[in-house]
C-alpha cells in the first residue's frame, strides 16, 4: 500500500484518550470544511464534513470545530482505538466546482 | 456493493514509456474524479467526469496525462510519455450527488517511473 509520507506531522496518543487534529485552510470562500482517514494501502475515506457558517458538528466519536476567524479546523476524536491509527487530512470544496482541495496530511498513532 | 475499484495496483515503468491506469466507480455513480499524491504531499485533484463529459480538469499537469470515460461508466487515465516526476498514488473516487463532500475513493495505483 501507499507509504505515508516522511515528513508529516504525527500525533501519538495512548488508546483511550482524546485526539485533536488540526489544519489551517487557505480558502475563506469554501462552502465545506471536511476530514478524510486514510489508512495504509487504502483510500481516503469520508469521516464527517461542516459547513462554513457552522462552528461545530459531533458525529460517533468525532467533533469538528471551525474557527473561521483565524481559519483553523480541527477534528476531536473521542476514546481514541487503535483502529483510528492513520493519517488524516483536512479539505475544502466550493459548492460551484465540486472538487475536494485536501490539505496535508496529519499521522495517528495510538499505542496501546 | 463494490467500491470504487482501481487497476493496477502497483506500475512501475521506464520514463518515456506510457502507462494506462483503469477506475470502475460505483455503479450509479455519475461523478467521476482523479486525484493523485506525489511524493508524500499533499491529494491534488486532476479532473472530474460527469458522466462521459469532462466538468473540470484543470488539475491535469499537461498534455501527457489524458483521461477518459467512453460511455460514462469506467475511466482511464493514460500518460505518455511518463517522466520521473509522475511518479506518485494516483486515487479515483466517484459520487452520486453533484457537490457531495463525501467521495468514494478506490485504493489508489502506486505509479514509479524509473
Amino acid at each position: 500500500g501507499e507509504s505515508v509520507g516522511l515528513h508529516l506531522p504525527t500525533l501519538s496518543v495512548q488508546e483511550g484518550d482524546n485526539s485533536i487534529i488540526n489544519c489551517a485552510y487557505s480558502n475563506s470562500a469554501s462552502d465545506y470544511f471536511i476530514w478524510y482517514k486514510q489508512e495504509s494501502g487504502k483510500g481516503p475515506q469520508f469521516i464527517i464534513d461542516i459547513r462554513s457558517n457552522m462552528d461545530k458538528r459531533q458525529g460517533q466519536r468525532v467533533t469538528v470545530l471551525l474557527n473561521k476567524t483565524v481559519k483553523h479546523l480541527s477534528l476531536q476524536i473521542a476514546a481514541t482505538q487503535p483502529g483510528d491509527s492513520a493519517v488524516y487530512f483536512c479539505a475544502e470544496m466550493k459548492a460551484s466546482s465540486y472538487k475536494l482541495i485536501f490539505g496535508s496530511g496529519t499521522r495517528l498513532l495510538v499505542r496501546p | 456493493e463494490a467500491g470504487v475499484t482501481q487497476f493496477p495496483s502497483h506500475s512501475v515503468i521506464e520514463k518515456g514509456q506510457t502507462v494506462t491506469l483503469r477506475c470502475d466507480p460505483i455503479s450509479g455513480h455519475d461523478n467521476l474524479y482523479w486525484y493523485r499524491r506525489v511524493m508524500g504531499k499533499e491529494i491534488k485533484f486532476l479532473l472530474h467526469f460527469v458522466k462521459e463529459s469532462k466538468q473540470d480538469e484543470s488539475g491535469m499537469p499537461n498534455n501527457r496525462f489524458l483521461a477518459e470515460r467512453t460511455g460514462g461508466t469506467y475511466s482511464t487515465l493514460k500518460v505518455q510519455p511518463a517522466e520521473l516526476e509522475d511518479s506518485g498514488v494516483y486515487f479515483c473516487a466517484s459520487s452520486q450527488v453533484l457537490g457531495n463532500t463525501e467521495a468514494f475513493f478506490g485504493q489508489g495505483t502506486r505509479l514509479t517511473v524509473v
